[in-house]
């Protein structure tokens, strides 16, 4: 089947680290994405990882890949209010077109 | 360079009404994807066009159907109208095949009452 799944809350304090969670069913699945989503606005890539990659760093966000648990996980170094928002893990099935989000973690940051 | 551009950003229409939302897509991208998101939920797929055919289409009834034109954009139109079917569209658009991700738009707020 075709399922992502996500914890619902994350509290941090500023100047901390985030780490969001997220686990999928389809072994296939060729690309892992983290969007962002601002209140009253679209969805915004912030970054993908392809499924023969273990781990992608970009500036202040880390993403690590566990195949065998099918595990995904992003990281956000130095959190800022500024990161305040909706965190949806997707993922792209092979086989198919279309991408499969989770329900999406609200991370507040505490200053 | 204009990114996703939707259009309502917000609808009310009464139930059995009939709707059109209206998409363009990134400039360079070929591929619209629409997604409807109910309130605290993630976004759910409704189908895929290419090339001007829809070539993948998610879990929802006949009563939603789109069309994609030769410059790309895509309209989705959504017939006898639902109170369920109140929610955001998030329209997305991509480059054929990809799996770079998706650019968003802001999205269409429709309200059915």
């Amino acid at each position: 089947g075709e399922d992502v799944e996500q914890s619902l809350f994350l509290s941090v304090r500023e100047g901390d680290s985030s780490v969001i969670n997220c686990t999928y069913t389809d072994s296939s699945s060729t690309y892992l994405y983290w969007y962002k989503q601002e209140p009253g606005a679209g969805l915004q890539l912030l970054t993908y990882i392809f499924s023969n990659m273990d781990m992608k760093q970009d500036q202040r966000l880390t993403v690590l890949l566990n195949k065998k648990d099918k595990h995904l996980s992003l990281r956000i170094a130095d959190t800022q209010t500024g990161d305040s928002a909706i965190y949806f893990c997707a993922e792209k099935v092979t086989g198919g077109f279309k991408t499969i989000f989770g329900a999406g973690t609200r991370l507040f940051v505490k200053a | 360079d204009a990114g996703v551009t939707q259009s309502p950003t917000h609808l009310i229409k009464t139930r059995g009404q009939q709707v059109t939302l209206r998409c363009s897509p990134k400039s360079g991208h070929d591929t619209v994807s629409w997604y409807q998101q109910a309130l605290g939920q993630g976004p759910q797929f409704i189908f895929q066009y290419y090339e001007e055919e829809e070539r993948q289409r998610g879990n929802f009834p006949d009563r939603f159907s789109g069309h994609q034109f030769p410059n790309y954009s895509s309209e989705l139109n959504v017939n006898a109208l639902l109170l369920g079917d109140s929610a955001l569209y998030l329209c997305a658009s991509s480059l054929g095949g990809t799996g770079e991700g998706y650019t968003f738009g802001s999205g269409t707020r429709l309200t059915v009452v």
